[in-house]
């Protein structure tokens, strides 16, 4: 079966420090691969997808890239936090050429 | 573009009542609805999903209904527990390869014993 892992769970970064997440999914190949933001109280914003490695599209401009280094691995970065980077991310699959998506259990972050 | 949109909360009900949380979108062509479901400091779980006009999307006493006519996918159950307590998210996917969902701004349902 497929599972999906983010980590770290929880983070509290200092403002302009820099931010990497982690999203790993297992049990499947070439998935499409995506980064969510919920900020308090609101819903999602997709941030990015991924068609396959190397591959990134961008939602919404901003102080965040993400990467894709291998098939089933997708990084979230940034080189300088903001406070408007506080919230709680979502990483999701999906198969390709399908529509359900499949999302991990969110890392909470935090920028003081 | 696509867009989503949910009643908005938060809802509050007692145990056993019955639950209907409104959601219609705007899209081009046909797309693909669901309703996925957070657990307080959870991520997002698919509660059900429907592909097409007139299917029925139904899990765990859920249902949903998609109506092409008056473009709306409502939540219903008969008689919600406290368990049921979560933030609901109605939302669509395109049909692009890269198969985006666009999210409704999530609903709050507080059930009390």
């Amino acid at each position: 079966s497929q599972t999906i892992h983010q980590w770290p769970a929880t983070l509290v970064q200092p403002v302009g420090s820099p931010l990497s997440l982690e999203c790993t999914v297992e049990g499947t190949s070439n998935p499409n691969l995506y980064w969510y933001r919920q900020a308090a109280g609101r819903g999602l914003q997709l941030l990015f997808y991924s068609v396959g490695i190397g591959q990134i599209s961008s939602e919404v401009p901003q102080n965040l890239s993400a990467s894709r280094p291998q098939d089933r691995q997708f990084i979230l970065s940034s080189k300088k936090l903001l406070l408007s980077d506080s919230g709680f991310y979502l990483c999701a699959w999906s198969v390709r050429l399908e529509e359900t998506q499949y999302f991990g259990p969110g890392t909470r972050l935090l920028v003081l | 573009g696509n867009s989503v949109t949910q009643m908005e909360g938060p809802v509050t009900l007692s145990e056993e009542a019955f639950l209907t949380i409104n959601c219609t979108y705007t899209a081009t062509g046909y797309p693909s609805l669901f309703w996925y479901v957070q657990y307080p400091g959870e991520g997002l779980q698919l509660l059900l999903k429907a592909t097409k006009a007139d299917d029925k999307g139904s899990n765990k006493g859920f249902e949903a209904t998609y109506r092409k006519e008056t473009t709306s996918f409502h939540l219903e159950k008969g008689s919600v527990q406290v368990s049921d307590s979560a933030v609901y998210f109605c939302a669509l996917s395109d049909r692009g390869s890269a198969r985006q969902l666009t999210f409704g701004s999530g609903t709050q349902l507080t059930v009390l014993p």
